[in-house]
């Protein structure tokens, strides 16, 4: 049974960079099948897509955070990870690892249970 | 592409039959899922494809729609359905875009 878990850090002062790792089980990162994802969703608000990845390594941001955002992915580790910098209280959020498929759906059929980041000094 | 749910908030007695609704901004032709979200959980996904039923989802749920016009029917709501439910296009991205959300509380 393929699962997700994020990992990281549950505060971060102002300005500084956000760093979250989203660890795969029972499946391979490296499945040609799936791209890997990260979307995050605000204190009682909806839901925002921030990257998805693909295991070679490309990858395809949400425009609204291009600028500051960086998703990487670690094959041996079997991990993909999530960079935000210049973090303002704006980018406090439960942050969710997912999966998504490569050809046909690109729903989000496998989540993680979410990490909360708090942005506060 | 935007998406736009409602009603906001759907107030609904158990064993009703609950409708959401779902408008793109423009076509995403049948590229749409819906989620369910329930408090301090992840959100799960129900119907891809505007109408496929993801697997173990009940037939109680499904979907319709296509273009910018997609509908969630839930026949027979039960307990455990008193959530939020989102829908999301994947029609032509970057980026991926979710609906604002709608909360089926109970009447």
């Amino acid at each position: 049974q393929p699962q997700l878990q994020e990992s990281g850090p549950g505060l971060v002062k102002p300005s500084e960079t956000l760093s979250l790792t989203c660890t795969v089980s029972g499946d391979s990162i490296s499945s040609s099948s799936y791209f890997w994802a990260w979307i995050r969703q605000p204190p009682g608000k909806g839901l925002e897509w921030i990257g998805n990845i693909y295991y070679s390594g490309n990858s395809y941001y949400n425009p609204s955070l291009e600028s500051r955002v960086t998703i990487s992915v670690d094959t041996s580790s079997n991990h993909f990870s999530l960079s935000l910098k210049s973090v303002t209280a704006a980018d406090t959020a439960v942050y969710y690892c997912a999966r998504t498929m490569v050809r046909g759906s690109n729903a989000f059929d496998l989540w993680g249970q979410g990490a909360l980041v708090t942005v506060a000094s | 592409i935007v998406m736009t749910q409602s009603p906001g908030t759907l107030s609904v007695s158990p064993g009703e039959r609950a409708t959401l609704s779902c408008r793109a901004s423009q076509s995403v032709s049948s590229n749409v899922a819906w989620y369910q979200q329930k408090p301090g959980q992840a959100p799960r996904l129900l119907i891809y494809g505007a109408s496929t039923r993801a697997t173990g989802i009940p037939a109680r749920f499904s979907g319709s729609g296509s273009g910018t016009e997609f509908t969630l029917t839930i026949s027979s709501l039960q307990s455990e359905d008193f959530a939020v439910y989102y829908c999301q296009e994947y029609h032509n991205w970057p980026p991926l875009t979710f609906g604002g959300g709608t909360k089926v509380d109970l009447k």
